[in-house]
């Protein structure tokens, strides 16, 4: 196990609503990045918090938003939800810094928008 | 921006040794990492390329040509429970972004 913790484990929303997934990241790490699975594919980088602040973003729409707090836990908030953001969401913690950087997973968060 | 290829499937039998290949285009290279994902679960890291050659971790090994664009991901005495997708994601350099792009994986089933 990675240490990285994620809720909730699935969610069920409908169109229109607004959700807040969870991440708390490894211990040691000040880096959390977001990432969006969709069945099949491999997972597509949403944004990234380094010590508080935003530090790069892919290709979301605003609606997409975060935070990262004191204790670089983080959430992901998705307003008007589309039938297409039904996906796995992924958070991955890091320390951001060095080469050897790596990225450690946590089990992520199911959404189904009906 | 970056384009990651790889294989769709692979199939393999226990015991042997398989290569997935993974290429890619990019304007700024700082890394590449391999993950295995089984359905269903997070990927979990595998290994991780900056320079060029050879990585060995017991089973497993990656290479990694920068000029080429070129890594692979080598799995030597399959097991079952190596049935997983193989992720190839490379990091860019660029500004306080240390984010991965993920090519869409390449799904490995080990035959008995």
């Amino acid at each position: 196990e990675t240490g990285v913790t994620q809720s909730p484990t699935h969610l069920i929303k409908t169109r229109g609503q607004q959700v807040t997934l969870r991440c708390s990241s490894q211990s040691g790490h000040n880096t959390v990045s977001w990432y969006q699975q969709a069945l099949g594919q491999g997972p597509q980088f949403i944004f990234q918090y380094y010590r508080e602040e935003e530090n790069g973003r892919g290709n979301f729409p605003p609606r997409f938003s975060g935070l990262q707090f004191p204790n670089y836990s983080s959430e992901l908030n998705v307003n008007a939800l589309e039938l297409d953001d039904s996906a796995l969401y992924l958070c991955a913690s890091s320390t951001g810094q060095g080469l050897t950087d790596t990225q450690y997973f946590g089990p992520g968060t199911r959404l189904t928008v009906l | 921006g970056q384009n990651i290829d790889q294989p769709t499937e692979m199939t393999a039998t226990e015991g042997a040794i398989v290569q997935i290949n993974c290429t890619y285009q990019t304007s700024g290279f700082n890394g590449l990492f391999w993950y295995q994902q089984h359905a269903g679960e997070a990927p979990t890291f595998l290994s991780y390329n900056v320079l060029d050659g050879l990585e060995e971790k017991g089973r497993f090994s990656s290479f990694l040509s920068r000029s080429k664009g070129y890594s692979y991901l080598l799995l030597k005495e399959l097991q079952m429970k190596d049935s997983a997708s193989y992720l190839c994601a490379v990091r860019e350099v660029g500004t306080g972004r240390r984010a991965l792009t993920f090519g869409s994986g390449t799904r490995l089933q080990v035959q008995p």
